[in-house]
Formats: C-alpha cells, structure tokens, sequence
C-alpha cells in the first residue's frame, strides 16, 4: 500500500552514535520532506528538497542533515545521537504542481538513550 | 511562530454525534486548506482539502466550512464512527517561488466512543 517508506521502524541507540533514517519512494517525485513529530502530535518541518542535490533546512532547528543523491531517495543522518533527539520522524513525498498530496511514510520511532 | 492554530486539543465525542475541529490562521498570502488524518502507528494522510474561493466543501460525512474574513475553517465530522478516531491537522500553504510548503496547526485527538 505504502508507496514511500521508511526504515528501521523503530531504533533504540546510545548517546553519541552515528544514524541514519532511510526513507525512499517508489512514486517519482521532486519534492521530499522529513518532519519531527513530539508526542504532543505537532509536525515540525525540519528539512525539504524540491530535487536532486537540493537540500534546505525547514522551520525547527535541527542537528540532523540530509542529502538528495537519487530522486528516490532522501536519508536523514545525526552525527551524533542524543537523548534530546528522541522523536518520530516522517518523511514525505509530493509531486510537483501547486496543491499536490503530501504522501506520509510510516514514522522513525527514535529513542537514544 | 504559528501560523495556524489549532483547537482543541483533544476531544471526545458519542457514536453517531458531530465532531468539529477549528483552525484559524494569520496569514491572508495562504490559499490552499488541506485536513489531514493520522492513525496511530502511521503517517498522516490526506483527507479533504478546500480553496478560499468556496465557502464549504463536502465529502461524504466529511465537511469544509471556511470562513475568509474571519480567517478560520473547520472540519464537521457528521454521524461520528469509532473508526475515525485519528488524530486530525489542518494546514495551509500558499504559492512561493520555490514551491508550496504546508503549514501544520497542532493537531486535535478525536476519540469517538462507541
């Protein structure tokens, strides 16, 4: 059913490892997204890309960075976790054209402990 | 800083009842009000969207009432199913150079009891 995806769905790791969330789509599009989502529910964006090598930071401060390779494929990566980067994290796709879906994957559950 | 605020935050409503969910939003440059619908465990989905050029857009027990001078739009759930209890978001977005991006309000628990 799920035309983007994300992995591993859920990562428990130790303060000062190095992640990467993997979020890949099957569907061709320019736009990617990564949010963070606190369990208070709000999504915060924290980085985009509208193609290939196109990276922008989004509204929330983050320590994460992303790249844009493939258009398929748009990892998020944290040099070094810490227990204030415990979130969910979900990445999203939409076509280009003005009003178009935004396509959600499943989620990151992050803990760092 | 938010742009579109969100209320409430939570709320419980009887089987068969209506739930409304109201977002009001500062920004007069946005033309595009996107609902979407997250169930736990997965990504938010679109549900209904509508353009300010309407005053109400309905699907199914699903209704947009968007009010342009007062800046605020609602979702009405009618006839209120136990299967829609999700947490719900409203946004909205407008035309910039680079591209559309969506602004999230915080989000509304719905919890529809049987």
């Amino acid at each position: 059913e799920a035309d983007i995806y994300q992995t591993p769905r859920y990562l428990v790791i130790g303060t000062g490892k190095k992640i990467t969330l993997e979020c890949s789509q099957t569907m061709g599009h320019d736009k990617m997204y990564w949010y963070q989502q606190d369990p208070g529910m709000e999504l915060h964006l924290i980085h985009y890309s509208y193609g290939v090598n196109s990276t922008e930071k989004g509204d929330l401060s983050s320590e994460s960075t992303v790249s844009r390779i493939r258009t398929e494929h748009f990892p998020l990566t944290l040099e070094s976790a810490r227990p204030s980067h415990t979130s969910q994290y979900l990445c999203a796709s939409r076509p280009s054209g003005y009003n178009s879906p935004l396509h959600f994957g499943n989620g990151t559950r992050l803990t760092v402990t | 800083q938010q742009q579109v605020k969100q209320s409430p935050q939570s709320l419980i409503v009887q089987k068969g009842g209506i739930s409304i969910i109201n977002c009001a939003y500062e920004n007069t440059a946005f033309d595009y009000f996107p609902w979407y619908q997250q169930f736990p465990g997965k990504g938010p989905a679109l549900l209904i969207a509508i353009r300010p050029d309407v005053s109400e857009k309905k699907e199914g027990r699903f209704t947009i009432s968007f009010n342009k001078s007062a800046k605020q739009f609602s979702l009405h759930i009618m006839d209120s199913q136990p299967g829609d209890s999700a947490t719900y978001f409203c946004a909205a977005s407008m035309k910039e150079t680079s591209g559309s991006r969506l602004t999230f309000g915080e989000g509304t628990q719905l919890t529809v009891n049987p």
